[in-house]
């Protein structure tokens, strides 16, 4: 069991808004400013796409953004396009015990 | 550019000891800012943090695989590497080396990641 939760799939049509929900605890999420949220395609290695809540890595397009709110820190993918099809996993600096990090269980995005 | 190239066995026998080696391309691991990391990833799970290293050999590691775990660093190589004792089915999974600088809180840099399959 992974220690962030995440929904397992969601899905949306080309040029729709989705959002991926990441809930932790006030240890991890809650706690700072340091959640980021990773692309990975199948085969591939994860592509960092947000880091410290809502900044995003040049080169990463404009239509992800990411926010936080208590626990729980969000993914937005608006204007859905084919290519953004991947699993996407949160991640967080934790306190808790002497773990310095942790991930979600990741949710697969399908572009209908 | 920082690259990570993950190189190892890819077959490892129950109760062995697996071993990987991450090398660094585009970047100075003596030159120090990075923590230099291994994370994994069972077969269709999420991701798991394993552990990191710094350059001067300060390591931090997941608590679960703490008494199994060791990282290394060579820095006349420009690599780190991975060890993990006493394996069993449970710890197939491709395994990634990344970086992150030391004042940030996120993974940057990856490798492409190898699959290691415990197995008799």
């Amino acid at each position: 069991q992974s220690a962030l939760t995440q929904p397992a799939s969601v899905s949306g049509s080309p040029g729709q808004s989705i959002t991926i929900s990441c809930t932790g605890t006030s240890s991890d999420v809650g706690g700072y400013n340091y959640v980021s949220w990773y692309q990975q395609h199948p085969g591939k290695a994860p592509k960092l796409m947000i880091y410290e809540v809502s900044n995003r890595p040049s080169g990463v397009s404009n239509r992800f953004s990411g926010s936080k709110s208590g626990n729980t820190a969000s993914l937005t993918i608006s204007g859905l396009q084919a290519e953004d099809e991947a699993d996407y996993y949160c991640s967080s600096y934790t306190s808790s015990s002497t773990l310095d990090w942790v991930f979600g269980g990741g949710t697969k995005l399908t572009v209908l | 550019q920082v690259q990570l190239q993950e190189s190892g066995p890819g077959l490892v026998k129950p109760s062995q000891t697996l071993s990987l080696t991450c090398t660094v391309s585009g970047g100075s691991i003596s030159s120090g800012g990075y923590y230099w990391s291994w994370i994994r990833q069972h077969p269709g799970k999420g991701l798991e943090w394993i552990g990191y290293i710094y350059y001067s050999g300060s390591t931090y590691y997941n608590p679960s695989l703490k008494s199994r775990v060791t990282i290394s660093v060579d820095t006349s190589k420009n690599q780190f590497s991975l060890k993990l004792s006493s394996v069993t089915a449970a710890d197939t999974a491709v395994y990634y080396c990344a970086s992150r600088e030391a004042w940030d809180y996120y993974f940057d840099y990856w490798g492409q990641g190898t699959l290691v399959t415990v197995s008799s």
